[in-house]
């Protein structure tokens, strides 16, 4: 059972328009929560985090927002660059013995933005 | 910021040989790697969990004997496919763990013929 899912495989925006790529998790444990970016054939390259204390996390033109009671959270991106052009993952994540666990992923949402 | 270098990037072997792959953090020390192995266009799979100086946590359905995995120092963890397959073609990633975040190596491309 998928703990943490994507549900739209794909997303297709205009440059300039605002990206928005969804997660939704179901363990009410995991308590860390991050987006990654992965170009095809390279690792991924983490953009950004939310613990779950908080409800927004700001970076440049991301912005992550996590709702705990629908066990959701969002990755905003304004204004959408071809360059954002990639996979998203979302990932997350929980707390045990002092250290954090390891991260479940979802299967990643590929962005495309067209110019 | 924190860099996982990780080697070979890409490596083609004949069915049976091992392969060894490398998983470096090269500025920081990671008491925990992370092995992912990902097929094409579906999600990162947590192959195991590598500690320094202790064995391996494979996840179910891995098999240890098959995908070796050292983690001899704070810098540095192994995986050897022993026995490659053409099924073991895939590509390999790792991670190395800095606080809360995981820092990714490019990846390793596994062609077995």
């Amino acid at each position: 059972d998928q703990q943490v899912k994507q549900n739209s495989p794909s997303l297709s925006v205009q440059e300039g328009r605002i990206s928005i790529l969804n997660c939704d998790y179901t363990n009410s444990m995991f308590d860390y929560f991050l987006w990654y970016k992965k170009y095809p054939a390279e690792g991924p390259t983490f953009l950004i985090s939310i613990s779950s204390i908080k409800d927004k996390n700001e970076d440049g033109r991301f912005t992550v927002f996590l709702n705990k009671s629908a066990k959701h959270l969002s990755l905003h991106i304004v204004p959408s660059q071809p360059g954002d052009s990639a996979v998203y993952f979302c990932a997350a994540s929980w707390e045990y013995g002092g250290s954090q666990g390891n991260l479940i992923f979802g299967k990643g949402t590929k962005l495309s933005v067209k110019p | 910021g924190a860099v996982v270098s990780q080697h070979p990037s890409w490596v083609i072997c004949k069915s049976g040989t091992s392969v060894k792959i490398e998983c470096r953090s090269l500025d920081f020390q990671a008491t925990t790697m992370f092995w992912y192995r990902q097929f094409p266009k579906q999600s990162l799979m947590l192959m195991a969990t590598s500690n320094e100086g202790s064995k391996a946590t494979y996840e179910q359905g891995v098999e240890k004997d098959k995908f070796l995995i050292n983690h001899a120092s704070l810098t540095l963890s192994t995986l050897t496919v022993t026995s490659a397959h053409p099924e073991d073609s895939s590509f390999y990633i790792c991670s190395a763990t800095l606080g809360a975040l995981q820092y990714f190596g490019a990846g390793t491309r596994l062609s077995v013929l």
